[in-house]
């Protein structure tokens, strides 16, 4: 079956590091997005992409960065990982047609 | 910001129909009221949708008033496994090209 996968699912790194997170979908979607998820806020929009060479910022797009350079994958990094950065990180898919977005699992990041 | 008015929180006991309500009473002609719920730790995960008529699939039915100011999520028979925060959202056509905008959503508890 056609999936969205994200990972690392839990990593914890230290103030000042790149990190990395990947998301991975295989149902061929145009449209991706990553969101953070802290207590008090919600579900708020990071980033997100069109397609292949598209990528666009959300509502908190500050110290994070994406690339788009195929259909399957839309990696998150952030450039120089702070303390206001640890959160539970969710990527999501869609087509254009629908409107249905398909979410990951999360993946749990904490900046000590 | 999120362009609906959703209760924080609510009980329903185990068996009985969940009615969640929702208002959003700036809804454009084009916009079609949106439902996901999210599981404890999971992503989100998308229930149903609609524009003015009532919707009804497997896992729940909407009811949209005849102005569209507002909306009702009906699980018929709530299980435990329901227990989650719902959230409504407002969106413009049927494109999954248009990023979700979250609000605080309701955190609907089953009780057995």
């Amino acid at each position: 079956d056609a999936e969205i996968t994200q990972s690392p699912r839990h990593k914890i790194t230290e103030t000042g590091r790149q990190v990395t997170l990947a998301c991975h979908q295989t149902w061929n979607h145009n449209n991706m997005f990553w969101y953070r998820q802290d207590l008090g806020h919600g579900l708020r929009l990071i980033h997100y992409s069109y397609g292949v060479q598209d990528t666009n910022k959300g509502e908190v797009s500050d110290g994070y960065s994406v690339s788009r350079s195929n259909t399957e994958d839309l990696p998150l990094t952030l450039e120089s990982a702070a303390s206001s950065q640890t959160s539970v990180y969710f990527c999501a898919s869609s087509r254009t047609e629908t409107g249905e977005l398909f979410f990951g699992e999360g993946s749990r990041l904490t900046v000590l | 910001d999120a362009k609906t008015t959703q209760p924080t929180s609510m009980d329903c006991a185990e068996g009985r129909a969940a009615n969640l309500p929702c208002n959003h009473s700036t809804i454009s002609g084009n916009e079609y009221v949106y439902w996901y719920r999210q599981i404890h730790s999971q992503g989100p995960q998308y229930i149903i949708h609609g524009l003015k008529n009532n919707e009804t699939n497997e896992m729940a039915s909407l009811i949209i008033t005849e102005d569209r100011k507002s909306s009702t999520l009906i699980l018929p028979h709530a299980t435990l496994r329901d227990t989650a925060v719902y959230y409504c959202i407002v969106r413009v056509a049927n494109s999954g090209n248009t990023p979700l905008v979250f609000g605080k959503g309701t955190r609907l508890s089953v009780i057995a």
